[in-house]
């Protein structure tokens, strides 16, 4: 089992839509989680940290996070053409000072 | 004002070559990171430096060098270099002390021919 899992994609989502990005991790004893995005040639950007298990939001994003599952999402809404990039999950690993990326999600929002 | 920075932007080399890549950040973070993303997209920890000690040294070949002379610079040099070392190679920082939000720089094109 890989360490933090997304779907590759590409996930295509109309102009307009809410965009919804899934990532599951491995260690339970992970405590910070991380959304970056990354558009082609460009370096990551964090867009979302979140902590605690529920909702956290801020503008058209909103990070969801469910330590049971071990499961943490990302939600866009009102999806923009520039939202289109490749979306990585990225969780803290408890045992090490570290933070383990997963394959990225490429989002396609399509006017 | 770059927060960080790495130079060069690209690198063409030669295999078996010898090459080094500077990173610097001005956040004022105590814990910077060497990651190589490969043409998978996939973004691998290669090295981690805590104040100027080094924290995660991953199953990376030893021609592979990192160097922090302190907190605000992290270089990095490869010796003999390979066809797969052909990739984009990161630098990151985060404040530490338990926090982990990273900042990455722009990223150094490494192709070996």
């Amino acid at each position: 089992q890989k360490e933090v899992e997304q779907n590759s994609g590409p996930l295509s989502v109309p102009e307009g839509a809410i965009a919804s990005l899934n990532c599951t991790y491995s260690d339970r004893g992970s405590q910070s989680f991380f959304w970056y995005r990354q558009y082609s040639g460009k370096s990551p950007e964090l867009i979302m940290s979140i902590y605690s298990n529920g909702d956290k939001e801020d503008g058209r994003f909103t990070a969801q996070l469910n330590k049971a599952s071990q499961y943490v999402s990302l939600l866009i809404r009102d999806s923009q053409p520039s939202d289109s990039a490749t979306y990585l999950c990225a969780v803290q690993y408890s045992s090490a000072s570290k933070i383990i990326f997963g394959s990225g999600t490429r989002l396609s929002i399509r006017p | 004002d770059t927060a960080v920075s790495q130079t060069p932007k690209y690198l063409v080399t030669q295999m078996g070559n010898d090459k080094s890549i500077k990173c610097e950040q001005n956040l004022g973070h105590d814990t910077m990171y060497w990651y190589k993303q490969d043409s998978k997209k996939f973004l691998k920890i290669m090295f981690s430096y805590n104040n100027k000690e080094l924290i995660i040294n991953e199953t990376v070949p030893n021609r592979f060098s990192p160097k922090s002379p302190d907190k605000a610079h992290l270089n990095l040099h490869i010796n003999s270099l390979e066809l797969g070392d052909s990739a984009v190679y990161f630098c990151a920082s985060s404040p530490g002390q338990g926090e982990f939000e990273q900042y990455f720089g722009p990223g150094t094109r490494l192709t070996v021919t």
